[in-house]
């Protein structure tokens, strides 16, 4: 069955920490995206980055990085110098065949805290 | 700007009423989705739709209903049937099916039954 697994419930850093978000997957596919999404206290969801079953490169976007690994089927998203205006909900998510298109599955969310 | 508005944003409901909450979006896309957010649980799918006049089942679809009479509007209505219906709601859409297409949300609204 299809998976995602946000063990981080709330992470509480000070600002200028780097703090990582984990997220591990499962699926039987071997076609499969990623996705991480951010929820600040807006509401909306907000996409972050997406990544396919067959690339694995990691991916850094300012202060935002991606470590994708198939072997422990994690997609881990590290934020380096943290800002307050980082503080959100982050949601890590699986699109697979199984699931088709229409079927994203998401994790349960991870609450990050960035006290100034 | 395009984009997708949900409304209300706070709602209010005394047991036995059903309540309707509005999507609607502009950015020309064919799918769109209602999605149930509870503390703790992540997102779960309660409808979705692919294109007009047709919509499916999700995971949580029971004391749900919705429609798709219009290509960009996606209403979605909270039966008394929903057994615990106080949730925050969300609309996405995306320009279709792909597995790897991202989805695009609304501000959500938050529904609490009194």
């Amino acid at each position: 069955a299809q998976k995602v697994t946000q063990a981080q419930t709330e992470i509480s850093v000070v600002e200028k920490e780097d703090v990582t978000l984990d997220c591990v997957y499962e699926t039987r596919d071997t076609t499969y995206y990623l996705f991480w999404y951010k929820q600040p206290p807006s509401g909306e969801l907000v996409f972050l980055i997406r990544r396919n079953s067959f690339d694995e490169q990691n991916e850094i976007s300012g202060r935002y990085s991606w470590n994708f690994q198939k072997s422990t089927s994690s997609f881990n998203f590290t934020i380096t110098a943290s800002q307050v205006v980082d503080s959100a909900v982050y949601f890590c998510a699986l699109s697979d065949d199984n699931t088709g298109g229409f079927k994203t599955i998401f994790g349960a969310g991870t609450r990050l805290f960035v006290k100034a | 700007d395009g984009g997708i508005t949900q409304s209300p944003k706070y709602l209010f409901r005394k047991e036995g009423q059903n309540v309707t909450l509005s999507c609607e979006q502009n950015l020309n896309h064919d799918a769109m989705y209602w999605y149930r957010q509870d503390p703790g649980q992540g997102l779960r799918l309660i409808y979705y739709s692919q294109i007009v006049n047709d919509f499916q089942k999700g995971d949580i679809a029971e004391g749900y209903s919705v429609s798709r009479e219009k290509k960009e509007s996606f209403p979605l209505t909270v039966t008394s049937a929903q057994k615990n219906p106080t949730a925050f709601y969300l609309c996405a859409s995306s320009s279709s099916g792909d597995l790897a297409g991202e989805l695009f949300f609304g501000e959500g609204s938050r529904l609490t039954v009194l």
